[in-house]
């Protein structure tokens, strides 16, 4: 256990809804990244905040997603009219924020699977 | 092609072999991580590192900075290292986020 908690663990719904993920960082961390993890496949980075501030996005993030850490703390991820290509691990990290490049500490994912 | 390419893609050896991971990339990169994810998702930061090597325990890692290349190495291995193992990098020009390799699949029979 990193520290780094996911909810729910798992989520399947289906085609056209709307799911909504959250990730809570270790208390102290004021970086967190958003990943996703398809099959097979190492993970690919979607977004990632400093405190409140959303700094990066990937073009991987369409539309229909939408992240927000509102208070620094806890971070959610949505995704809107899901597609059977969503389907895959959402993972989230932190990291304390002090220097460029750091540690990250991994949560243990969220898998969804759209129907 | 991949800025993160790794191999072999599987691996398979018998307990007490000394195991060795290849990490090339094809960006400039600030620094490279090497992860351990088991079956369930869960990942664990193992090293990371911009230069030179480092140890802990039984696990190596070494980078080459300008052949742009990074091996892992696991000493006396065990069936408790089976595991898929990820290397990764912060790019020059993207500091914060980290892009992945494909993982490697390790399985250690005893």
């Amino acid at each position: 256990d990193t520290g780094v908690s996911q909810d729910p663990r798992h989520k399947i719904t289906k085609r056209g809804q709307n799911v909504t993920f959250r990730c809570d960082p270790i208390s102290e961390h004021n970086r967190l990244y958003w990943y996703r993890q398809t099959l097979g496949q190492g993970p690919e980075f979607l977004t990632y905040f400093q405190n409140e501030a959303q700094l990066e996005k990937s073009r991987l993030l369409s539309d229909r997603f939408s992240a927000e850490r509102p208070k620094g703390s806890f971070s959610t991820l949505e995704i809107q009219r899901t597609e059977q290509g969503d389907s895959a691990m959402y993972l989230c990290a932190s990291s304390l924020g002090l220097r460029e490049q750091e540690t990250q500490y991994f949560g243990p994912g969220t898998r969804l699977l759209v129907l | 092609k991949n800025e993160v390419e790794q191999s072999p893609q599987n691996l398979t050896a018998q307990e007490g072999e000394f195991i060795t991971i290849n990490c090339s990339y094809s960006v400039g990169i600030s620094a490279l991580h090497w992860l351990q994810q088991h079956p369930g998702g869960g990942i664990v930061s193992l090293f990371m590192l911009s230069s030179g090597k480092k140890k802990h325990g039984r696990l190596i890692a070494t980078i080459n900075i300008q052949e742009k290349h990074s091996s892992l190495h696991i000493t006396a291995s065990h069936p408790r290292d089976s595991a898929v193992y990820i290397c990764a990098v912060h790019p020059f020009q993207g500091a914060q986020k980290l892009v992945f390799g494909q993982g490697t699949r390790l399985t250690i029979n005893p």
